[in-house]
């Protein structure tokens, strides 16, 4: 069955530090793939998406190139802020009927000033 | 606006308990979800419905009962409440998730004691 596999955590950085992190998967056909993230106390925001090969995600300074030679899609950011300490989600749609997004197990990154 | 609310936000009871969370999406979707994320994080479905069919139904005990009275609410009612039953649950609705992902409700936290 499908599958998502993120870098375990924690991420611990300071501040203006390059941040990635890690996201593998296993699907058949062509799956959209996401980021989400979710701050303390709150559900779960969509950050940035990819529906097919080679498209690359962004939103807020954060990328994620969808690589399918390499099942990947990593999320990066230049410069990380204080406020973007959160847990990532990566997930995948296999777009079949069922409509089912199968997620990662979630980073904790958290920045310090 | 809220997109996808839920209710309550805070659940606290004891065990043998049963009580229901409401959820309800304002966005003309057709297809809700419940999640439920545990003391790691870990984000497991449980039950999705697409205008009021359900659609997925995961291993989850039979004290577990969803209920959609129509697209724009889904349900869940739990009977006699176990410690195990602890986490968040999260709602979410999706038009066409292998394009738009989902949209998440902020969560309920329950507590069984």
């Amino acid at each position: 069955g499908d599958s998502v596999t993120q870098m375990e955590g924690p991420v611990t950085l300071s501040e203006e530090a390059f941040l990635t992190i890690n996201c593998t998967y296993t699907a058949t056909g062509y799956p959209s793939l996401f980021w989400y993230v979710q701050y303390p106390g709150e559900g779960l925001q969509l950050l940035l998406k990819a529906t097919k090969a080679d498209d690359k995600g962004s939103n807020k300074g954060f990328e994620a190139t969808y690589r399918k030679e390499t099942t990947s899609f990593h999320l990066e950011k230049g410069s990380v802020q204080v406020s973007d300490s959160a847990v990532y989600f990566c997930a995948l749609s296999d777009g079949g009927s069922n409509y089912k997004l199968t997620f990662g197990k979630g980073t904790l990154l958290t920045v310090n000033p | 606006d809220t997109a996808v609310s839920q209710t309550p936000k805070y659940l606290v009871t004891q065990m043998g308990n049963d009580k229901s969370i409401k959820c309800e999406q304002n966005l003309g979707h057709d297809t809700m979800y419940w999640y439920k994320q545990d003391s790691k994080k870990f984000l497991k479905i449980m039950f999705s419905y697409n205008n009021k069919e359900l659609i997925i139904n995961e291993t989850v005990p039979n004290r577990f009962s969803p209920k959609s009275p129509d697209k724009a609410h889904l349900n869940l009612h739990i009977n006699s409440l176990e410690l195990g039953d602890s986490a968040v649950y999260f709602c979410a609705s999706s038009q066409e998730p292998g394009i738009y992902g989902y949209t998440f409700g902020s969560g309920t936290r329950l507590t069984v004691v």
